[in-house]
């Protein structure tokens, strides 16, 4: 069975800050998908960053990237400059290709303080 | 606009008074599916549809029933809610689980449900 492991439970920082969340996941499988997703107060699920297992280049959408570890199963999150709406709640989740759902982390609780 | 809708956004119901949350979307998806939210868990799969009178128990189905009788509706009925449903649910739809399509999940706003 997949799981996904987020070992940070509340992280806090002041804004511009840079701020890495960390997420390991555990599969046999080789095909699979990572994303990132953030649930800010609102409750909205919103995707910031997608990678592909077979793709060694680690995904980047502006401010956010990550630091795709296949061999140790790591997918950290780094976000640059941090801002005030950057203050949300983060998921960390896996899929395998073919499968009929996203597994996902306990979530980290990040804080941007002014 | 392209979306997913949940209803209703809160409830606050008693054990045992069937239940049913609306989920609708618009973007001709095949796949949907729901999710729970707790503390500490994460989002966990109730149950999901690859099309329609396509359903299938996810890792938390107990409790739960579900039904895909149109494309673009899913409701999910608790036919006699006990307190430890109390949960945030997500209904999430995507365009396919059958080809290589990686499937983003669009997520609904949420349903906050407590149950006494």
């Amino acid at each position: 069975a997949q799981t996904v492991t987020q070992s940070q439970p509340e992280m806090s920082v002041q804004e511009a800050e840079t701020v890495t969340l960390s997420c390991t996941y555990d599969t046999s499988e080789n095909n699979y998908y990572l994303f990132w997703y953030k649930q800010p107060p609102s409750r909205q699920m919103i995707l910031v960053i997608r990678q592909e297992a077979y793709k060694q280049q680690n995904a980047t959408e502006n401010r956010f990237s990550v630091n795709f570890q296949k061999a140790a199963k790591s997918f950290s999150l780094k976000i640059s400059d941090s801002q005030l709406g950057d203050t949300a709640m983060y998921f960390c989740a896996f899929m395998f290709q073919g499968a009929q759902k996203l597994v996902f982390g306990q979530g980290t609780r990040l804080t941007i303080n002014p | 606009e392209a979306q997913v809708t949940q209803n209703p956004r809160y409830l606050i119901t008693v054990t045992g008074k069937k239940l049913t949350v609306t989920c609708s979307q618009n973007m001709n998806h095949e796949y949907m599916s729901w999710y729970r939210q707790d503390p500490g868990l994460g989002l966990r799969q109730i149950y999901y549809s690859m099309n329609v009178e396509v359903t299938d128990k996810g890792d938390v189905p107990e409790g739960y029933k579900v039904s895909r009788k149109e494309k673009r509706n899913f409701p999910l009925i608790l036919e006699s809610p006990s307190p430890n449903q109390t949960s945030l649910y997500f209904c999430a739809s995507s365009l396919s689980r059958t080809s290589s399509h990686t499937g983003e999940l669009f997520f609904g706003e949420g349903s906050r449900l407590t149950v006494l």
